[in-house]
């Protein structure tokens, strides 16, 4: 199993700001994942972040928007840039073991 | 693309009754399925992941099927109690996760 430390549980924020999301995982793993679950909705990946290269983003969400840093095998940040009332959400970081999906406990943000 | 779909929405039952949770999926192309528990603001608990060469995995008062050629699993509560009260989310692994809308679960004492 892993245990993912994600941080901060919550915020609120200004519209137009930016917040950095960290996740810490307690072993090495090779991809981390973000998602998004907007209120009343389920989990939206919004990237993959491997070691040492960029993230892959999925259809609808830009690295200027959502930029992610891997710097090793265990530590993730994603960065909600230039917020607006619309990025309010819950954002989570999961990893995948040999089978099972791990996840963070989420960042519930909040943008006024 | 991968679907699912979660029935009921939400479901409200007195502590003590048995209940069962459904999700459907439309590719039965999975490498497995997992079910996960989710409280008000919080990240999501795995509770149970099925291989999709297994049929059934269960863990204390939950018991979770699964039956890839139909597309649909099934999370069967025994016995619920008050701290049961989440949102239950059941999610597939088809090379990307894919999560249902889940099902708001609210036990009454």
């Amino acid at each position: 199993s892993a245990v993912i430390s994600q941080k901060p549980s919550r915020d609120i924020c200004q519209r137009g700001t930016s917040l950095t999301i960290q996740c810490q995982v307690d072993s090495q793993v090779t991809m981390m994942f973000w998602y998004r679950q907007q209120p009343g909705q389920s989990l939206t990946l919004i990237a993959t972040a491997n070691q040492g290269s960029e993230a892959t983003y999925e259809s609808g969400f830009v690295i200027d928007k959502f930029p992610i840093s891997r710097p090793n095998l265990t530590f993730s940040t994603l960065t909600v840039s230039n917020m607006s009332p619309e990025d309010s959400s819950i954002y989570l970081c999961s990893v995948v073991g040999a089978t099972e999906a791990f996840f963070g406990q989420g960042t519930r943000l909040t943008v006024v | 693309k991968q679907e699912v779909t979660q029935i009921p929405a939400a479901l409200s039952v007195p502590e003590g009754e048995n209940l069962v949770l459904n999700c459907s999926f439309t590719d039965s192309a999975i490498y497995n399925l997992q079910w996960f528990r989710q409280d008000p603001g919080k990240g999501l608990t795995s509770l149970l992941l099925i291989q999709s060469s297994q049929r059934e995995q269960t863990s204390g008062r939950l018991n979770a099927s699964l039956d890839k050629s139909s597309g649909r699993s099934t999370l069967y509560i025994a016995a619920s109690q008050p701290g049961d009260s989440a949102t239950y989310l059941c999610a597939v692994d088809s090379n990307q996760f894919y999560f249902g809308t889940g099902t708001s679960l609210t036990v009454i004492p």
